[in-house]
């Protein structure tokens, strides 16, 4: 069915950089998304990537695609305490209308 | 330029009791998806709007319904609440029903049932 694991928690030293991983089930998907959710707020859409691109990058966020292991992730550089969140993994299904499929999230937390 | 709006922010009810959910789309969107989120869980999709018909749907019972207005806005309804409906519910804008990155959402509306 369709599925998408990511690792719940992540601890990172200011400054450093922070990699989040996720996969995904689903091999006809179109578009995998990262969103940033802050407690008790939405989710804010940071970047996504169309299935056929191996890597997109946006000032300090840099995503990586492996198609063939149905594998994304998601790097931040230079990680600030502004950083801590939770963050979504998520997928559209080939013609799904824009039906996202989202992991649980995984929490990083920065500290000094 | 206004992003996605939600109304009301925070609410309360009681098991038995009906509510309603409001949405406003980002400025140039047509298209609204609600989703559900349980705490300490990522979102799920309950059902998407476009042309003001439910255009696709997920695996939610029937007491879930919406509605999606002439000028885009949208709604969510759910009827006799039951504890297991208490989550955020989250609205999301983008622009026609096809697959694309532009996918924003609101602040949500934190639904707690007694």
């Amino acid at each position: 069915g369709e599925d998408v694991e990511q690792s719940l928690f992540l601890s990172v030293r200011e400054g450093d950089s922070s990699v989040i991983n996720c996969t995904y089930t689903d091999s006809s998907s179109t578009y995998l998304y990262w969103y940033k959710q802050e407690p008790g707020a939405g989710l804010q859409l940071l970047t996504y990537i169309f299935s056929n691109m191996d890597m997109k990058q946006d000032q300090r966020l840099t995503v990586l695609l492996n198609k063939k292991d149905k594998h994304l992730s998601l790097r931040i550089a230079d990680t600030q305490t502004g950083d801590s969140a939770i963050y979504f993994c998520a997928f559209s299904l080939s013609g799904g209308y824009n039906k996202l499929i989202f992991g649980a999230g995984t929490r990083l937390a920065v500290h000094p | 330029d206004a992003g996605v709006t939600q109304s009301p922010t925070h609410l309360i009810k009681t098991r038995g009791q009906q509510v309603t959910l409001r949405c406003s789309p980002k400025s140039g969107h047509d298209t609204v998806s609600w989703y559900q989120q349980a705490l300490g869980q990522g979102p799920q999709f309950i059902f998407q709007y476009y042309e003001e018909e439910e255009r696709q749907r997920g695996n939610f019972p029937d007491r879930f319904s919406g509605h999606q207005f002439p000028n885009y806005s949208s709604e969510l309804n759910v009827n006799a609440l039951l504890l297991g409906d208490s989550a955020l519910y989250l609205c999301a804008s983008s622009w026609g029903t096809g697959n694309t990155g532009e996918l924003f959402f609101g602040e949500g509306s934190r639904l707690t049932v007694l």
